[in-house]
């Protein structure tokens, strides 16, 4: 199957400092791509879901001024975590879609970026 | 968004079948039913999807009831590798892929 990558893989940061989590989708153009947290022992809860060229869709509950998403090309989205707090220690994973309209949904997940805050 | 309802964990010895059922009442006739696992600390793995037969490949089959309010993903020989986060999903409308609590499956040797 195609294949989603992240970067880092993990980053440990200090609190009040801002960090990028990449996300590539490495064979095949991601028209839409979402990010997700998870927190130890809990499922996979949605942030945002964002298209290529468009402002992301956030979740309710999601706040868009600190999780700064941009899906600026088809193959690369990015989320920054600004000014960053102990409380936004997770596991952040994204996934790619190539085909939004009809399903099924082709979806593929990259590897997670574990974000440590001290 | 879209609810499933799955047992939030089970046991099977390692070699046996692993039947995962899931609930999926509300699903609309145009839906597809996938299956997601997810190994510790990493991102979740596509399994299988299905839309009203029964479907099978490399890693698993999906068993979907003639009123496509339930289906159970069978592992046919589980192995301790198996142990993982089992997730049933649909898509309500949009295209949001909401993730359940899903099963956490043990495999025992």
């Amino acid at each position: 199957g195609a294949v989603v990558s992240q970067h880092p893989s993990w980053v440990i940061c200090k609190s009040g400092t801002s960090v990028k989590i990449e996300c590539r989708s490495l064979d095949f153009q991601a028209t839409t791509m979402f990010w997700y947290r998870q927190f130890p022992k809990q499922s996979l809860m949605l942030m945002a879901t964002s298209n290529e060229g468009s402002k992301a869709t956030y979740e309710q509950g999601v706040e868009k001024d600190k999780f700064l998403i941009n899906h600026a090309s088809l193959t690369l989205s990015t989320l920054t975590v600004t000014s960053a707090h102990p409380e936004d220690s997770s596991f952040y994973i994204c996934s790619a879609r190539d085909r939004p309209i009809h399903q099924p949904y082709e979806q593929y997940f990259g590897p997670g970026t574990r974000l440590t805050v001290t | 968004d879209a609810k499933t309802t799955q047992p939030p964990s089970m046991d099977c010895a390692e070699g046996r079948a692993a039947n995962l059922p899931c609930n999926h009442s509300t699903i609309s006739g145009n839906e597809y039913v996938y299956w997601y696992r997810q190994i510790h600390s990493q991102g979740p793995q596509y399994i299988i999807h299905g839309l009203k037969n029964n479907e099978t490949n490399e890693m698993a089959s999906l068993i979907i009831t003639e009123d496509r309010k339930s289906s159970t993903l069978i592992l046919p020989h589980a192995t301790l590798r198996d142990t993982a986060v089992y997730y049933c999903i649909f898509h309500t409308g949009g295209f949001k892929t909401i993730f359940g609590a899903g099963t956490r499956l043990f495999v025992k040797a």
